[in-house]
Formats: C-alpha cells, sequence, structure tokens
C-alpha cells in the first residue's frame, strides 16, 4: 500500500490566492482527517470525515476554509482567500474502523506571500 | 474534557544513553493513548499505542510505553537512543479505541548527540 498521499508536497501562493491541498487515504480506510501543524499551535483536527460524510468540521478556522470528500478516495482542502496566516503544514490522515491509529500523510507545506 | 501534556518542549541525549519522555493526559475513564513519531520534514508515524491489558507495550524502533493509571502518565521509554531517534514524538489519546477524534500534545523534540 502506497500509505496516504498528499499533494502538493509544497504550495507557495500570494495572499488573497486560492489553495486546494488533495489527500487520497489509504484503501479502505473509512475515516478521513485533517490537521494543520504551526509552531505556535501544534496539531490541530480541522475537519474529519466518515464514508465520505463530514462529521466534525469545529476545527476549522474560518468560512474560508472548506473541504469535501466526494468519494472514499479523495478529499480536498480549499482556503479561499488565502492569508499569511495560514501558513502551516497540512496532514491528512487515514484511519479504518478497527481504530488502531492513524496514517499520516507526508503533509503539505503551505506558505502564503 | 480529555487532554494531554508533554512537559518537556526540548529533550538532549547522547547516543547509547537511555531515554524517557513523559507523556500526562487527563481523562476519567480509560484513555486510548498513542505515541507518534515525526522526522524532519515528514508525517507522523505511529510508534505504539494502549487500548488495555498489559500496562507495558511495546512498539517499533525499540520502543516501549507504560501505562500508570495512578499517575495518569503514558511515558515513552528506549534503553539506548540511536542517532536516528532524533525528531519530534507526539502523545496522543483517544476516548476508545475506535476514537474518532485523537488529541495530541505539543510534542517533545529530542536531539542526539553522538
Amino acid at each position: 500500500d502506497a500509505g496516504v498521499i498528499q499533494s502538493p508536497r509544497h504550495e507557495v501562493t500570494e495572499m488573497g490566492q486560492e489553495v486546494t491541498l488533495r489527500c487520497k487515504p489509504i484503501s479502505g480506510h473509512d475515516y478521513l482527517f485533517w490537521y494543520r501543524q504551526t509552531m505556535m499551535r501544534g496539531l490541530e483536527l480541522l475537519i474529519y470525515f466518515n464514508n465520505n460524510v463530514p462529521i466534525d468540521d469545529s476545527g476549522m478556522p474560518e468560512d474560508r476554509f472548506s473541504a469535501k470528500m466526494p468519494n472514499a478516495s479523495f478529499s480536498t482542502l480549499k482556503i479561499q482567500p488565502s492569508e499569511p496566516r495560514d501558513s502551516a503544514v497540512y496532514f491528512c490522515a487515514s484511519r479504518g474502523s478497527g481504530g488502531y491509529g492513524y496514517t499520516f500523510g507526508s503533509g503539505t507545506r503551505l506558505t502564503v506571500v | 474534557a480529555q487532554s494531554v501534556t508533554q512537559p518537556d518542549i526540548h529533550i538532549t541525549v547522547s547516543e547509547g544513553a537511555s531515554l524517557e519522555l513523559r507523556c500526562n493526559y487527563s481523562y476519567g475513564a480509560t484513555p486510548y493513548l498513542f505515541w507518534y513519531v515525526q522526522s524532519p520534514g515528514q508525517g507522523l508515524q505511529l510508534l505504539l499505542k494502549y487500548f488495555s491489558g498489559d500496562t507495558l507495550v511495546q512498539g517499533i524502533k525499540g520502543f516501549e510505553a507504560e501505562f500508570k493509571r495512578s499517575q495518569s502518565s503514558f511515558n515513552l521509554r528506549k534503553p539506548s537512543v540511536h542517532w536516528s531517534d532524533a525528531a519530534e514524538y507526539f502523545c496522543a489519546v483517544g476516548e476508545t479505541y475506535n476514537t474518532d477524534k485523537l488529541i495530541f500534545g505539543t510534542g517533545t523534540r529530542l536531539q542526539v548527540f553522538p
């Protein structure tokens, strides 16, 4: 298995632009999580899905953030418009129903200038 | 609400020395506990987990952790550290093994000197 695949690995964009981060979970995993990691706040859960349905989006910082999971093998996290304070590493993770912890992707490092 | 505290932000050890990273949790019932490691530029990798049973759990890369309910702790240990263990280590707690959400600690950065 290739693991959780995120793209792009690095993204540099200008303030005000739309940014889309992508994630392919492990096949058969029915939970998908989006986390954000910063020095100041550590790892924050933004949103998670179960069977493609958003379950808890209470961690999404603002309406500028949105996430979708159109099918079991793909999810996106979109920021529109982006701001410099959105600069962080965004991780996607997936988990099967067995509950044996998450498998994380390698992350997308986002820099908004 | 459940929470996780990793009191040590940064730890430095010599290669070959023993290691203990501290983790304290706050949760009323039996927690489900995890340790993850993050190498620079990488995602988090699961080292070990505790759900129930034997309070001493073994993980990958020679790590182990001990669950102590009386101290609300789940400390990570390794008898002899290798230079490749330099990384950031995260403790996490969930409500059940089928937890929907894990709460992560702020991490401990381990530096290893030759």
